[in-house]
């Protein structure tokens, strides 16, 4: 099955610095790679996502890369804010035999920004 | 509206108790997952129902029992749990199965005395 690596497990950046999460796959059939935020006592909550027929996606502060042959993708959050302190999951999508689509997530990165 | 609700917020039970969990969305999703989550550890899928047929289920302890009475509803019925079954219970929803984006809930804390 597919196998989700994440790095790093914590992350500590000053407000206005940029983070960057990087996350590697197994599954090369895998095609589908949210982000998910996930707030202290909170639900988590999809930011991003990309699929394996685009390199890289951005939404504000927010952009994601991906590169299919190496089998990883990346968070990457500009001009972080105290607000963005969370744990942030990577998931890669699993097609169990072409019928299901589940969710396999990383371990999850800690991040936290200073004031 | 990405909202799906979640009954109760907390829930503690003893081991010889039954109790069920919550969760309904009215976004039309046709697809419903129940996923577990341990402190500090990413959400761990139990079941995936997909059109009220129940289409994966993770090898889960029979003491969890799924049901999804219609679209928009799902529940987990829950009987002798164990203390080690202690953990934040999630609901998600998506379109359908083949549509990737998962909306969750915000979750049951479970606590097993």
């Amino acid at each position: 099955g597919e196998n989700v690596e994440q790095h790093p497990s914590t992350l500590s950046v000053q407000e206005g610095d940029s983070a960057v999460i990087k996350c590697t796959y197994s599954d090369s059939a895998s095609n589908y790679f949210p982000w998910y935020k996930q707030e202290l006592g909170k639900r988590p909550q999809l930011i991003i996502d990309i699929r394996s027929n685009v390199g890289e996606k951005k939404d504000q502060r927010i952009a994601v890369t991906l590169n299919k042959t190496a089998k990883h993708f990346s968070l990457h959050i500009t001009e972080t804010q105290p607000e963005d302190s969370a744990v942030y999951f990577c998931a890669a999508s699993n097609d169990g035999g072409g019928s299901n689509y589940k969710l396999t997530f990383g371990k999850g990165t800690l991040l936290t920004v200073n004031p | 509206d990405t909202e799906v609700t979640q009954t109760p917020k907390h829930l503690v039970m003893g081991m010889t108790n039954k109790k069920s969990l919550k969760c309904e969305q009215h976004m039309g999703h046709r697809a419903m997952y129940w996923y577990k989550q341990k402190a500090k550890k990413p959400p761990e899928l139990m079941f995936v129902y997909s059109y009220e047929k129940l289409s994966i289920n993770e090898s889960v302890p029979s003491r969890f029992s799924p049901e999804c009475p219609n679209s928009s509803l799902l529940n987990l019925h829950l009987h002798a749990l164990q203390p080690e079954d202690s953990a934040l219970y999630l609901c998600a929803s998506s379109q359908n199965r083949e549509t990737y984006e998962q909306y969750f809930g915000p979750g049951t804390r479970l606590t097993v005395t």
